[in-house]
């Protein structure tokens, strides 16, 4: 099955600064990644995601882009603010099937 | 539309006993996938039910057990429960077609404490 590891586990940034996750996964056959964020106490809710017939797809300061020939994809959050403090998650799973798997989750800390 | 609900938000349990589970998902999504998640383990998935079926299993043992139902809520079940099982168990629907969208919206969860 599916198998997706992400990078760090722990980032801590200076407000204003920028924030970049990486995730890999292993099963060739996975075409949608989606990135969850999940506050303390809180559901995970999805952030963004990304289909495997796009490289990049932006929404106001977050982005992520999709490398389907090296199996990995990231997150970057730019101009970070002390309420992008949560944990994040990334997930890959195929169009047609919704085995998601997910990532073991980054802490991100933005010092203001 | 209203969103994911799950029911019991808290459930203390002992050792050997069963607990069951339940999830209703937003109006129209046919699919409920469930989730473990343990501060040391993360977000583990358990199984998703489509239209009534189990369509994906997670590597779970035979303890863990669901169903869905003809309006697509679902149940999870967890017998014989063990300490380990302590968790926060989040259910997320998505609509799965028609049209295909897979984006999964999670439920509030229920926090399982077992002694």
């Amino acid at each position: 099955g599916e198998n997706v590891e992400q990078h760090p586990s722990t980032l801590s940034v200076q407000e204003g600064d920028s924030a970049v996750i990486k995730c890999t996964y292993s099963d060739s056959a996975s075409n949608y990644f989606p990135w969850y964020k999940q506050e303390l106490g809180k559901r995970p809710q999805l952030i963004i995601d990304i289909r495997s017939n796009v490289g990049e797809k932006k929404d106001q300061r977050i982005a992520v882009t999709l490398n389907k020939t090296a199996k990995h994809f990231s997150l970057h959050i730019t101009e970070t603010q002390p309420e992008d403090s949560a944990v994040y998650f990334c997930a890959a799973s195929r169009r047609n099937n919704n085995d998601m798997r997910f990532g073991a989750g980054t802490r991100l800390t933005v010092k203001p | 539309k209203a969103g994911v609900t799950q029911t019991p938000r808290y459930l203390i349990k002992t050792r050997g006993q069963q607990v069951t589970l339940s999830c209703s998902p937003i109006s129209g999504h046919r699919s409920v996938s469930w989730y473990q998640q343990t501060p040391g383990q993360g977000l583990q998935f358990l199984f998703e039910y489509f239209s009534e079926t189990q369509r994906n299993k997670g590597n779970f043992p035979g303890r863990f057990s669901g169903r869905q139902f003809s309006n697509s809520r679902s149940e999870m079940n967890v017998s014989t429960l063990e300490l380990g099982d302590s968790a926060l168990y989040l259910c997320a629907s998505s609509s799965q077609g028609p049209p295909l969208a897979e984006e999964q919206y999670f439920g509030p969860g229920t926090r399982l404490t077992v002694t």
